[in-house]
This record gives structure tokens, sequence and C-alpha cells, in this order.
């Protein structure tokens, strides 16, 4: 099946540093996610971004299918910016519907 | 809050028992799928219903079991549990079969 797989595993960073976090993935997608996972568990979407760039207030993510990779850029992080994130991808192929395949995710924590 | 509902939101129970876990979709959504977060295996997915049939299975155990009901919601029917299954279970609903899911808030299972 497709792999995912994210980049760095941990970042730390001072609030109020810029960050970017990576996403490969080995075959074409029909569509790739970035999720927050908070510290209660909770799985938040950030984008739904099969190609292309995206904006959302200090979030920002860019998608280059035909190179298989993805990007989520974090800008002047902050503390509530820490957890988990994830990578997700809905493999090209016909049988896959809308089963998502998760990277490992990037951890980041944010000091104040 | 996303629309999916997940109950219960936490489940302690001992090894050998069996547990049912409820997921209600996002009113309009025909699509439920389950996902496992565990420790050691990360986030899989487990299986996807679309409108009362199974439409796509992954590495679901045969312990597990699972079904999607006329008023479209689903439930997560885990037997025989083992410690190996204390896990964050995800619910996740979307309009088709092939669209991305939005995720419900998901039970914590803890097995002792």
């Amino acid at each position: 099946g497709i792999q995912v797989e994210q980049s760095p595993p941990d970042l730390i960073l001072q609030e109020g540093a810029n960050s970017t976090l990576r996403c490969n993935f080995s075959d074409s997608v029909n569509n790739l996610q970035w999720f927050h996972q908070n510290p209660w568990g909770q799985l938040i979407n950030l984008f739904y971004i099969p190609s292309g760039t995206k904006q959302n207030g200090r979030l920002s993510a860019t998608t280059v299918a035909t190179e298989r990779y993805s990007l989520l850029y974090i800008s002047s992080s902050q503390t509530t910016d820490s957890g988990v994130y994830f990578c997700a991808v809905v493999d090209a192929g016909g049988t896959s519907y809308g089963k998502l395949t998760f990277g490992q995710g990037t951890i980041l924590t944010v000091h104040p | 809050d996303s629309g999916v509902t997940q109950t219960p939101k936490h489940l302690i129970t001992a090894t050998g028992q069996r547990v049912t876990l409820r997921c209600s979709p996002r009113s309009g959504d025909l699509s439920v799928y389950w996902y496992q977060q565990s420790l050691d295996q990360g986030l899989q997915f487990l299986i996807q219903y679309y409108n009362g049939e199974e439409r796509a299975k992954g590495n679901i155990l045969e312990r597990f079991s699972a079904q999607q009901f006329p008023d479209l919601h689903s439930e997560l029917n885990l037997s025989s549990l083992e410690l190996g299954d204390s896990a964050l279970y995800f619910c996740a609903s979307s309009v088709n079969p092939r669209g991305a899911g939005t995720f419900g808030s998901g039970t914590r299972l803890t097995v002792v």
C-alpha cells in the first residue's frame, strides 16, 4: 500500500518561531489532509489539500502532487500550536475509497 | 464540535470482555470510517461503511466487527479484549464514499 513519511519526527520551538513540516508519499493520491492532534487527543482537520497552496491564518500548506510531497508551514508559533501534526492521504488506486493512510506524525512542542 | 458524535468518550474494561463503541455521523453523511490509534501502530484504518454496506476493510482483527444501521449510525464491536487493544478509536464521516472525512473526538478504550 501507499507509504507516508513525515519529517521531522520531533520539533521544539520557542514561541514566535516559524517551522516547516514535511510529508512525503509514495504514490498518486486523490486526497491529502493535514491534522493537528491536541493534548486531549482530538484530531482537528487543518487542510484538505490534494494539490496547490492554501492559507488559514498563521498556517499554510502546499502540496506538489507530481513530486509526491506536501509542506505545512506554521508562522509565529504559539504554545497552543503544540501537539502532533499528521499528514494523511487517500491512495488514488480504485479500491481505496475515502480510506486515509496516516504518517507517523510530527510532535511539535512550543515553549513560551 | 465536528458534528460526528462518539460515545462513550472513555471506557475501561477487563481482558476477555466485549465492548461496543457508537458513532453518529454528521447530518447528511452516508459514509462512516473507523480508525484505531495505538502507541505502537499509530493511526490505522479499520473499516468503512457507506449507506449500510461495507465498502473497504483495513487491518481489522477478526475479534472486531462493525455495522452501519438504517439510521446511519455505526457501531464497532470489540470482543475477547486484550491489553493491546487499548487505544483511541476514532470515527469519521463523509457525504460520499470517497470523500474527506470529518473526525469525531474519539473513544479512549483502556483494557486492564
